[in-house]
């Protein structure tokens, strides 16, 4: 089944700098990767997602770049805010595994102002 | 989107014991998905529920630790049986969205404590 490995596992900021999560995943039939972001005690949210067919995407300060190739893909938070300080988890949909979203573990993003 | 709601949202339980989630979605769909969260921990899919047949479980957990119902196509049970203290954890209900991009939806989570 599909694996996904994220990292870093904790990552702090400051306000204003930029801030990349990365993850890499095994099945190279997957194609849809979200990403998720949940704020303490709140449910996971979807921020963005990319499919297999595009290499990048951008909404406002977020965007996702994906790497077929190399199978891993990356999210990037310019401008951070306090307010985008949570745990951010990456994900892909691996054919093989039922079309089941696996998840990574997770980077808790922390943003000092 | 589909509005989920979860119940109880928090739980303290005695060890031994068994408790019963409910997962109520505001639209009809097809497959409802459970996810535990364990603390600090990321989301891991237990099982899959169909209306209408058994649910599928993911490796490491079996239907007699984790029986489910799938009565209708907008609520689902999941029961936590013979809780011990490992089982403390958020568990999830979570369902695609109406056009099946791949986005999932949350519920809020049931936040459980086994003493």
């Amino acid at each position: 089944g599909e694996n996904v490995e994220q990292h870093p596992s904790t990552l702090s900021v400051q306000e204003g700098d930029s801030a990349v999560i990365k993850c890499t995943y095994s099945d190279s039939a997957s194609n849809y990767f979200p990403w998720y972001k949940q704020e303490l005690g709140k449910r996971p949210q979807l921020i963005i997602d990319i499919r297999s067919n595009v290499g990048e995407k951008k909404d406002q300060r977020i965007a996702v770049t994906l790497n077929k190739t190399a199978k891993h893909f990356s999210l990037h938070i310019t401008e951070t805010q306090p307010e985008d300080s949570a745990v951010y988890f990456c994900a892909a949909i691996s054919h093989n595994a039922g079309n089941m979203l696996t998840f990574g573990g997770g980077t808790r993003l922390m943003v000092k102002p | 989107s589909a509005v989920i709601s979860q119940k109880p949202s928090r739980d303290i339980c005695q060890r031994g014991t068994s408790l019963t989630i409910q997962c109520q979605v505001d639209s009809q769909v097809t497959m409802m998905f459970w996810y535990r969260q364990q603390p600090g921990q990321s989301l891991t899919l237990i099982a899959t529920a169909n209306q209408g047949s058994e649910a599928t479980y993911e490796s490491g957990f079996v239907i007699d630790k984790f029986p489910i119902s799938r009565p209708n196509l907008t609520f689902s049970t999941l029961t936590v049986s013979n809780m011990s203290p490992e089982d403390s954890s958020i568990y999830l209900c979570s369902v695609e969205g109406l056009t099946y991009t791949g986005e999932l939806f949350f519920g809020e989570g049931s936040r459980l404590t086994v003493l």
